[in-house]
Order: structure tokens, then C-alpha cells, then sequence
């Protein structure tokens, strides 16, 4: 299995903040990495798709980069509606896993 | 746009086999484009694929659950389900439905449905 982490695991942030999340694999996963956004009680939703493209409807704010095994999502200014945890999830392998979640909240 | 829902118990007893549902609206389960997914949460492990189904009945899961699982399509209900047979406290979990998309390792999972809280225990 490819494993994933994430760091940090938490973080604390004010509203305007950049705010910049790691996700690591245990091996070259090239760009087939996505990034899911998840409120309580909601929906996980899709962010990010292969590294560094933003899905319909997400805001510019949302970027990714990275390939191999080393990835960042960033929130270029924190908005209310960010405070969530993310999680990163690769599909290289058939085995599609997921980091453990880095969860984003308010200072 | 498309939705999921999940459905099913909320309380399995251990050793018993726990039964979900996920309902697909607005859009049609019978896309080629498309596998239908389940993924759970525990405490414990995260986020977990389990398995996914087309809608001519094809399936992939993971290997770990596999000797546990049957997945089933009901295209004319716009439905699609899961059965794990053998339950422990380990399953105990949030488990969510997911359309995956993409071919290969473009893989994604987009949309998911809320999540169904799933509890075994006696």
C-alpha cells in the first residue's frame, strides 16, 4: 500500500492568513494526487485533482503543486468558510488511500 | 446536479453482515463514465476505500475487506449497495458513497454523499 501523511495535523489561523498543508506518499506517486475539503456533517468535496488542477467551482484562492512524493495545498487568504479539515488522496495505485487529515481551524 | 445518499441501520450487531444503500439523483447511475464507491471513517483508520461497482455490475475493493464484501447495482432504482459480512467492533465507522471518475490514475471522487454512521456493537 502507498502511505500517506500529512502535516501539519492541525493548525490554527486567522481570517486572511495564507495557509500552506503538506501530504507526503511513501513513493513517486507522479501527479496523481487529489485534495478533499470536509465539514462535520457535511459532504467531503473535491478541491484539488492531479497535484495542481482546481475543480469546477472551487475559488482561486485553492492551489496545489507538487509531484513525486512531496505535495502542498494552499489557501492563498483564509475565508470563514475554510475552516474544515483536508485530506489528501492519492491514485497511482489502484489502492487509493488517503492522509490522515489536516484539520484547519479558527485562532 | 448529481447527489448521494447514503441509507441502511445505524446499530449491527457483531458478527452479523451490515447493509448499506447509496441513492444517486440527478444523474444517471448507468454512465460508462463512472464507478460507484463506498469509503468509511473510523477513529482509528482514517479514510478508507472500500470498494467500487460500475453499473453492468463490475467491481474492484480493497483487498483487505474483499473476503467480506458483495457490492450489487440496482439501475433501476438508481441505486447501488454494500454488504460486509462478519462485522467487529473494527467496523465501526462512518461510511460515505462516492462517484469515482477518471480513467486509470486520473482517479477522483466527486461527489460524495453525506455519510451514514454505522456502529456495531451488541
Amino acid at each position: 500500500d502507498i502511505q500517506m501523511t500529512q502535516s501539519p495535523s492541525s493548525v490554527s489561523a486567522f481570517v486572511g492568513d495564507r495557509v500552506t498543508i503538506t501530504c507526503r506518499a511513501s513513493q513517486s506517486i507522479s501527479s496523481y494526487l487529489n485534495w478533499y475539503q470536509h465539514k462535520p456533517g457535511k459532504a467531503p468535496k473535491l478541491l484539488i485533482y492531479a497535484a495542481s488542477s482546481l475543480h469546477d467551482g472551487v475559488p482561486s484562492r485553492f492551489s496545489g503543486s507538487g509531484s513525486g512524493t512531496d505535495f502542498t495545498l494552499t489557501i492563498s487568504s483564509l475565508q470563514p468558510e475554510d475552516f474544515a479539515t483536508y485530506y489528501c488522496q492519492q491514485s497511482y495505485s489502484s489502492l487509493f488511500t488517503f492522509g490522515p487529515g489536516t484539520r484547519v481551524h479558527i485562532k | 446536479q448529481v447527489q448521494l445518499q447514503e441509507s441502511g441501520p445505524g446499530l449491527v450487531k457483531p458478527s452479523q453482515t451490515l447493509s448499506l444503500t447509496c441513492t444517486v439523483s440527478g444523474g444517471s447511475i448507468s454512465s460508462g463514465d463512472y464507478y460507484w464507491s463506498w469509503i468509511r471513517q473510523s477513529p482509528g483508520k482514517g479514510l478508507e476505500w472500500i470498494g467500487y461497482i460500475s453499473y453492468s455490475g463490475s467491481t474492484d475493493s480493497n483487498p483487505s475487506l474483499k473476503s467480506r464484501l458483495i457490492m450489487s447495482v440496482d439501475t433501476s432504482k438508481s441505486q447501488f449497495s454494500l454488504k460486509l459480512s462478519s462485522v467487529t467492533a473494527a467496523d465501526t465507522a462512518v461510511y460515505y458513497c462516492a462517484r469515482k471518475a477518471g480513467a486509470k490514475s486520473f482517479t477522483v471522487f466527486s461527489p460524495w454523499g453525506q455519510g451514514t454512521l454505522v456502529t456495531v456493537s451488541s
